[in-house]
């Protein structure tokens, strides 16, 4: 059965600098990867996803996430934090073909004028 | 605009009532999903549709039922079963097994009076 891990469930990170939210997966065959955002009191919302294409996934709003499969990792990245980034992020997994996706516990992100 | 409406946006169930969610979709999207979000656990899948008439169980469906009477409706009712309703419901659609990319409704916020 395919889980997430997203590794620390609060992160505070000041304005401009750079943002790193970490996600680790297993899954028993390869995986397509997703990260999503939440917004409060809102649905959510697709950052980025890797599909077995390029490692390096580029997102909106300046996202993106390099797939590891050594690491079996899918860590989250932006150079240069801003205050709208403040949300709350999901990682999420799917083998591929499935109907299913199964998500972290999600990374609450706040940041710090 | 193509997109998925969730309504009410607040609902407040009595005990011993059900209540039922509403969720549509005008994407054309064969699947739709429930899921319920609790603080600190990220969402977990209640049921799931890939087509018309036909529905799965995911990991919490005890005291929830569905129906899928029309590709694009997917409501939700909450039975009086269901002893902890308390959380926000969000229903999502993706386009058959196409790399499961899921698209978000705004979400109900469900409380017990």
């Amino acid at each position: 059965a395919q889980s997430v891990t997203q590794l620390g469930s609060h992160v505070s990170v000041s304005e401009g600098a750079l943002v790193l939210l970490r996600c680790n997966y297993s899954s028993s065959v390869p995986p397509y990867l997703f990260w999503y955002v939440q917004y409060p009191n809102q649905g959510l919302q697709l950052l980025l996803k890797y599909t077995s294409a390029a490692t390096l996934v580029k997102g909106i709003n300046g996202f993106e996430a390099e797939f590891k499969k050594s690491e079996t990792s899918f860590h989250l990245t932006k150079p240069s934090a801003h205050m709208s980034d403040a949300a709350e992020y999901f990682c999420a997994v799917s083998d591929q073909g499935a109907q299913k996706l199964v998500f972290g516990q999600g990374t609450r992100l706040t940041i710090n004028p | 605009d193509g997109g998925i409406t969730q309504s009410p946006k607040y609902l407040f169930r009595k005990e011993g009532q059900n209540v039922t969610l509403s969720c549509e979709q005008n994407l054309n999207h064969d699947a739709m999903y429930w899921y319920r979000q609790d603080p600190g656990q990220g969402l977990r899948l209640i049921y799931y549709s890939q087509i018309v008439n036909d529905f799965q169980k995911g990991d919490i469906a005890e005291g929830y039922s569905v129906s899928r009477e029309k590709k694009e409706s997917f409501p939700l009712t909450v039975t009086s079963a269901q002893k902890n309703p308390t959380a926000f419901y969000l229903c999502a659609s993706s386009r058959g097994t196409t790399k499961n990319i899921q698209y978000f409704g705004a979400g109900t916020r469900l409380s017990v009076l």
